[in-house]
């Protein structure tokens, strides 16, 4: 049963356009979702979170939007760089019921085109 | 230099032969946590602890352990390896006793069990 699902494999974009990157959840009791990015050859890090008293949180070219009700949230590149092609994760935790853990999704390569 | 280290970075093994993967962070982190990513299945968690002492199941536990005896190290350890442990490795800490603030992440662990 996969509580965290990043449908899309992988995207590809033109540099200064935006990318949308998607994942949903099925585990209600889901509050706190973070995305990391990942480069070849590197440790994920940390890019942007948000809890689920909020539907977006913004920090400089990301955006994340959190639609409980649908079980979905996106993340959003504006303008998209090439130094942003990557791995995208998306990560869920459910601070009520078991703070320790972190379900992450299967992750999404982003390709920007120069 | 803030940051989470392990070693070995690759190792090729056999089966059966017992290994350690240590995990070190220099941040005074009091969350620390193992994953595993494998093709198309993201990162699952293995084992967190989220204090001195205090250790707990992720999602895919079998054929691991872990302990936490000092603040700073958390080592895998798989007693009997298995060519199905073949995977890539992350640590992770983070400052908060929880997994839902950004967590820093190692620069991984390639293992082959042969």
């Amino acid at each position: 049963d996969q509580q965290v699902k990043q449908n899309s494999p992988s995207l590809s974009v033109q540099e200064g356009r935006i990318s949308i990157l998607n994942c949903d959840y099925t585990n209600s009791m889901f509050d706190y979702f973070l995305w990391y990015k990942k480069y070849p050859a590197e440790g994920p890090t940390f890019l942007i979170s948000i809890s689920s008293i909020k539907d977006k949180n913004e920090d400089g070219r990301f955006t994340v939007f959190l639609n409980k009700s649908a079980k979905h949230l996106s993340l959003h590149i504006v303008p998209s760089q090439p130094g942003d092609s990557a791995v995208y994760f998306c990560a869920a935790s459910a601070s009520r019921t078991n703070a320790g853990k972190s379900t992450f999704g299967d992750g999404t390569t982003l390709t920007v085109k120069p | 230099e803030a940051q989470v280290t392990q070693n070995p970075r690759y190792l090729i093994t056999v089966t059966g032969k017992k290994l350690t993967v240590t995990c070190s962070q220099n941040m005074n982190h009091e969350y620390m946590s193992w994953y595993r990513q494998d093709p198309g299945l993201g990162l699952r968690q293995i084992y967190y602890s989220m204090n001195v002492e205090v250790t707990d199941k992720g999602d895919v536990p079998e054929g691991y352990k872990v302990s936490r005896k000092e603040k700073r190290n958390f080592p895998l350890i798989l007693e009997s390896p298995s060519p199905n442990q073949t995977s890539l490795y992350f640590c992770a800490s983070s400052q908060s006793t929880v997994s839902y603030n950004e967590q820093f992440f190692g620069p991984g662990t390639r293992l082959t069990v042969l």
